[in-house]
């Protein structure tokens, strides 16, 4: 099955700071690569996705870089604010995995005011 | 839209008994899954479904059932509770595999 690591697994940032979480997988196939946020209590919420055929993708203060060969896709954020603290998940897979999406083990951002 | 639903939202249970975790969305979604979720960690797959009929082991399918009969319906069934099966279980709905859509969660406690 699809093997997926998250680095690194806590972050801690002044506001204003940008911040940067990598996701690496093994699955060639996989062809869908999106970003959850789970704040505390909360359940999660996809807050930006790439396909396969893009690179980038940037929605405000917020991207997603993707690099199919090296078989990693990074979050970033810019001008960091109090409410992105939360924990963000990543969970590559698409169309070509049946469904089955295998979830990183998170990274909690804290973002010190 | 109500998108995704799960009852009950808290359960406590005894070891040995079990019961059945709802689940339901109304965006006539092909793929349903049922994860669970330990404190401090992240999603494991337990069952998921790609239409009605047809349903699949995820990671931890061990002590757990589910049945697709509609499109709609994804209901798990603890067969025998364990107190390892204490956790946050999130049911989600996705179309095509690409963005999931999760309910509120459940939060089960066995004793």
């Amino acid at each position: 099955g699809e093997n997926v690591e998250q680095h690194p697994s806590t972050l801690s940032v002044q506001e204003g700071d940008s911040a940067v979480i990598k996701c690496t997988y093994s699955d060639s196939a996989s062809n869908y690569f999106p970003w959850y946020k789970q704040e505390l209590g909360k359940r999660p919420q996809l807050i930006i996705d790439i396909r396969s055929n893009v690179g980038e993708k940037k929605d405000q203060r917020i991207a997603v870089t993707l690099n199919k060969t090296a078989k990693h896709f990074s979050l970033h954020i810019t001008e960091t604010q109090p409410e992105d603290s939360a924990v963000y998940f990543c969970a590559p897979g698409g169309n070509t995995n049946a469904g089955k999406s295998t979830f990183g083990d998170g990274t909690t951002l804290t973002v010190k005011p | 839209n109500a998108g995704v639903t799960q009852t009950p939202k808290f359960q406590v249970l005894k070891t040995g008994q079990s019961m059945t975790l709802q689940c339901a969305q109304d965006m006539n979604h092909e793929y349903m899954s049922w994860y669970r979720q330990d404190p401090g960690m992240g999603l494991r797959l337990i069952h998921y479904s790609v239409g009605a009929g047809i349903t699949d082991q995820g990671e931890v399918p061990n002590g757990y059932n589910v049945s697709r009969s509609t499109t709609e319906d994804f209901p798990l069934r603890l067969l025998s509770a364990a107190p390892s099966q204490t956790s946050v279980y999130f049911c989600a709905s996705s179309s095509q595999g690409y963005e999931q859509y999760f309910g509120p969660g459940t939060r089960l406690t066995v004793t």
